[in-house]
């Protein structure tokens, strides 16, 4: 079956930046679109970003834009998404997603980045 | 950016009653290719957001038939025919017509 593991837990200082990683397996991995998804605490998602399957075509949140890279690996089925200059305000439930057709079928378990002095 | 307007914000409702929550989107999101993607998430407590709707009305997989999806354009509707206690969490409409892809603000569904 689909899975997409993420990486754990992180604690930042403001300013410092951050890499989350997401390991897809159960399925054919240069078939999807994936995306980065975040919810901060007690509100709704809030979308980042897509990148295509050969990891060459890439869109960004402007809310986000020139902090954040995604990236992937198909040699190891794995997607990246790496922010920086992080501040309290991007203290959040990271997750990624893929997308079959457009639509956002299987989600990560959630990666929770804490940003804080 | 495409603002997604959930009503109501919480909806209490007794076992076995149904429920109803409406998604108000602020441009059609009807999309060149003729289809129109507004989909449901459910998101139980301490889980991440789950696919249960996409394009208007179709059921992903594994999702049971009392939710329903209704609507065009701007107009959108999720029905829960009789509610169970396993569907307490917050629902969540979200748009993939327009980029960037948003969600509606959420919809807590408890059990009264």
């Amino acid at each position: 079956q689909v899975q997409l593991v993420q990486s754990g837990a992180e604690w930042r200082n403001p300013g410092a930046s951050v890499k989350v990683s997401c390991k897809a397996s159960g399925y054919t991995f240069s078939d999807h679109y994936m995306h980065w998804v975040r919810q901060a605490p007690g509100q709704g998602p809030e979308w980042l970003g897509i990148i295509n399957p050969t990891g060459d075509n890439i869109n960004y949140t402007q809310t986000v834009q020139g902090r954040v890279t995604m990236t992937r690996d198909t040699s190891t089925s794995t997607v990246y998404m790496d922010l920086s200059s992080l501040t309290s305000e991007d203290t959040a439930v990271y997750y990624c997603v893929r997308s079959s057709d457009q639509e956002f079928d299987n989600w990560g378990q959630g990666t929770l980045v804490t940003v804080s002095s | 950016d495409i603002v997604l307007t959930q009503t109501p914000l919480s909806s209490p409702v007794t076992l076995g009653q149904p429920a109803s929550i409406s998604c108000r989107s602020s441009e059609s999101l009807l999309h060149d290719n003729g289809n129109t993607y507004l989909s449901w998430l459910q998101q139980r407590p301490g889980q991440p957001p789950r696919l249960l709707i996409y394009k208007i009305s179709n059921r992903f997989s594994g999702v049971p038939d009392r939710f329903s999806g209704s609507g065009a354009g701007t107009d959108f509707t999720l029905k829960i025919s009789r509610v169970e206690a396993e569907d307490v969490g917050v629902y969540f409409c979200m748009q993939l017509t327009h980029f960037p892809r948003t969600f509606g603000q959420g919809t807590k569904v408890e059990i009264k």
